[in-house]
């Protein structure tokens, strides 16, 4: 059963334009979720987290968003680079900011910036 | 440099060894978790190591297969055990480095079973 999902394995937008990832979750208790960014042969990158108790968390070229209703978030990268290429995980969990949560991740998305 | 250092970075293992990945952290963690990556497929935790104690392996993972050591604050060990084809994967370590940033990853194992 997959608590999260991310529904589009692969999107390709062109440099300077908005890219736009998507993540569903199943599980209500989850309270915290975060981006992670994974470049082949490294490991995943933390990129941006938002509690629940937001809706929108921004970071420099990076806003995620929270729509606790849907059960989606959404992460938004703009103006996109092509140094943005790479696969985008979506992670969940509970109990926000502790240091002994357990991250549930989906499959990811392989964002693909073309120059 | 890299804060959390794994190794070895890859292998390819004959089937029915067993291969111990290693994970050292730059600073001292009291978590350190495990995760493997099949192809295609979401990371998906087998388990959490803490410092002192016995690890606790998510559900479909078991200490005979996957024993984990945890001697010190900032390192850990995993080992698949009598490995088979379906071992093969990326596995990863991770912690917390209170940063506030998220949890960091290792550059993670890649293994092949043969």
């Amino acid at each position: 059963d997959q608590q999260v999902k991310q529904n589009s394995p692969s999107l390709s937008v062109q440099e300077g334009r908005i890219s736009i990832l998507n993540c569903d979750y199943t599980n209500s208790m989850f309270d915290y979720f975060l981006w992670y960014k994974k470049y082949p042969a490294e490991g995943p990158t933390f990129l941006i987290s938002i509690s629940s108790i937001k809706d929108k968390n921004e970071d420099g070229r990076f806003t995620v968003f929270l729509n606790k209703s849907a059960k989606h978030l959404s992460l938004h990268i703009v103006p996109s680079q092509p140094g943005d290429s790479a696969v985008y995980f979506c992670a969940a969990s509970v109990a926000s900011g502790g240091s002994n949560y357990k991250l549930t991740f989906g499959k990811g998305t392989l964002l693909t910036v073309n120059p | 440099s890299a804060v959390i250092s794994q190794k070895p970075s890859r292998d390819i293992c004959q089937r029915g060894t067993s291969l111990t990945i290693q994970c050292q952290v730059d600073s001292q963690v009291t978590m350190m978790f495990w995760y493997r990556q099949q192809p295609g497929q979401s990371l998906t935790l087998i388990a959490t190591a803490n410092q002192g104690s016995e690890a606790t392996y998510e559900s479909g993972f078991v200490i005979d297969k996957f024993p984990i050591s945890r001697p010190n604050l900032t390192f850990s060990t995993l080992t698949v055990s009598n490995m088979s084809p379906e071992d093969s994967s990326i596995y990863l370590c991770s912690a917390d480095r209170g940063l506030g940033y998220g949890y960091t990853f290792g550059s993670g194992t890649r293994l092949t079973v043969v």
